[in-house]
């Protein structure tokens, strides 16, 4: 069955650096996400890519957030200087249609 | 505004029969999903509603009125592998999934 492959699983990084995390979308889903969870809380929105462009984003994902789809596969977060309160998981999803919705295993970011 | 309401803790006998209650206020609706998370993990996929009425999987069901703004997830002969969290997530308007905060079932045996 097709997955979404994230990496890496678990990312150490001092508070001000700079991280990217990756997601390989299934190949033939259009639509693709971002959401975080923060330990013990709910899974929130970050921003959602379409047609090479964000369709959409929520409040927590500011300047300091970026997406990219740089070759055609690939689908990254940057972060540009991480924020203590930037430790959470991030899962990356994609989908075809409704029903679609597939989830990664998630990167755990843990910021010192 | 948007929101879900969920328990926050369950707990069952294995073997036995849970319902999982959901109650979703979003603007506009495009259906609405259930998800297992286990700890540490990412959410995986149960079921999609978007007409009344009940879908039946295995030992999962789910459940929507939207005149109610209400859903259920029944789980039929439990096993202890079925604790985890069970997320409820509405499909707004714009198509995206607001999250409930997850109601943690715990399996007694």
């Amino acid at each position: 069955e097709p997955e979404v492959t994230q990496t890496p699983s678990h990312q150490v990084t001092q508070m001000g650096q700079e991280v990217i995390l990756r997601c390989v979308p299934i190949s033939n889903h259009l639509y693709f996400y971002w959401y975080r969870q923060i330990l013990g809380q709910k899974v929130e929105f970050l921003v959602s890519f379409y047609n090479n462009e964000i369709s959409e984003k929520s409040e927590i994902f500011d300047d300091q957030f970026s997406v990219e789809r740089p070759d055609g596969s690939n689908f990254t977060l940057k972060i540009r200087s991480t924020k203590l309160e930037d430790s959470a998981m991030y899962f990356c999803a994609s989908r075809l249609d409704l029903r679609g919705y597939t989830f990664g295993s998630g990167t755990r970011l843990t910021v010192v | 505004g948007q929101n879900i309401d969920q328990p926050t803790e369950m707990t069952a006998t294995e073997g036995a029969i849970v319902q999982i209650n959901c109650t979703y206020q979003t603007s506009g609706f495009n259906g609405l999903f259930w998800y297992q998370q286990h700890a540490g993990e990412a959410p995986t996929f149960l079921s999609y509603n978007v007409l009344d009425g009940l879908e039946e999987k295995g030992r999962f069901s789910s459940f929507l009125s939207r005149s109610k703004g209400y859903s259920y997830l029944l789980l039929k002969e439990l096993q202890m592998k079925d604790s985890a969290s069970y997320l409820c997530a509405g499909l707004d308007s714009n198509y995206q999934l607001i999250w409930g905060a997850g109601t943690k079932l715990i399996i007694k045996p």
